[in-house]
């Protein structure tokens, strides 16, 4: 089982939807999960993180962390072309390493 | 956010030479800085940890003979390709970690590696 996992997409969405994405991670004593937007050719940008359980809202991004199942997921809430890219999430399982998911890809279509 | 630079930005080196890549904190002290790797439409692949003033921890699998770094400074980090092969072609990311409040990590924006 990978430690960070997520769906490779892409994830198409319209213009002015919400796009939802999620990831998985296996390990229990994660604390701080973080999600990264990265353009093709570019590095990641960090968006969000998020350490307790519930929700996280930021502008039109909303991290939603449920500790007990494992499951952390971004909410983009009006997306936009520009929003089109892959979204990494990254866990932090212990000490400051980050361990990275292989990253969803989203096209929002206007 | 935090910064941190990288340079350079793209580099062309001939088969068995070597390359320096810079990481560089510009506006906050980083004890921790990590190299990553990532091949094209793969993710990102932590190469190894470096410890200002110690030894790096390099990942499995990472030749650390072959990927030298150096942390010399609170707000510098090099990574050096030695002897490069054209299977060493990739995007080499740097980040640093800002502990407090967040404990975010942040990253420089990339070198592009090509090795003819």
């Amino acid at each position: 089982q990978k430690e960070v996992e997520q769906n490779s997409g892409p994830l198409s969405v319209p213009e002015g939807a919400i796009a939802s994405l999620n990831c998985t991670y296996s390990d229990q004593g994660s604390q701080s999960f973080f999600w990264y937007r990265q353009y093709s050719g570019k590095s990641p940008e960090l968006i969000m993180f998020i350490y307790s359980n519930g929700d996280k809202e930021d502008g039109r991004f909303t991290a939603q962390l449920n500790k007990a199942s494992q499951y952390v997921s971004l909410l983009i809430r009006d997306s936009q072309p520009s929003d089109s890219a892959t979204y990494l999430c990254a866990v932090n399982p212990r000490g400051d390493k980050l361990i990275f998911g292989t990253g969803t890809r989203l096209q929002v279509f206007p | 956010g935090a910064v941190v630079s990288q340079h350079p930005s793209w580099v062309i080196c001939k088969s068995g030479t070597s390359v320096k890549i810079e990481c560089r904190s510009l506006d906050f002290q980083a004890t921790t800085m990590f190299w990553y790797r990532q091949f094209p439409k793969q993710s990102l692949m932590l190469m190894a940890t470096s410890n200002e003033g110690s030894k790096a921890t390099y990942e499995q699998g990472v030749e650390k003979d072959k990927f030298l770094i150096n942390h010399a400074s609170l707000t510098l980090s090099t990574l050096t390709v030695t002897s490069a092969h054209p299977e060493d072609s990739s995007f080499y990311i740097c980040s640093a970690s800002v502990w407090g409040s967040g404990n975010t990590i942040y990253f420089g924006e990339g070198s592009w590696l090509t090795v003819v």
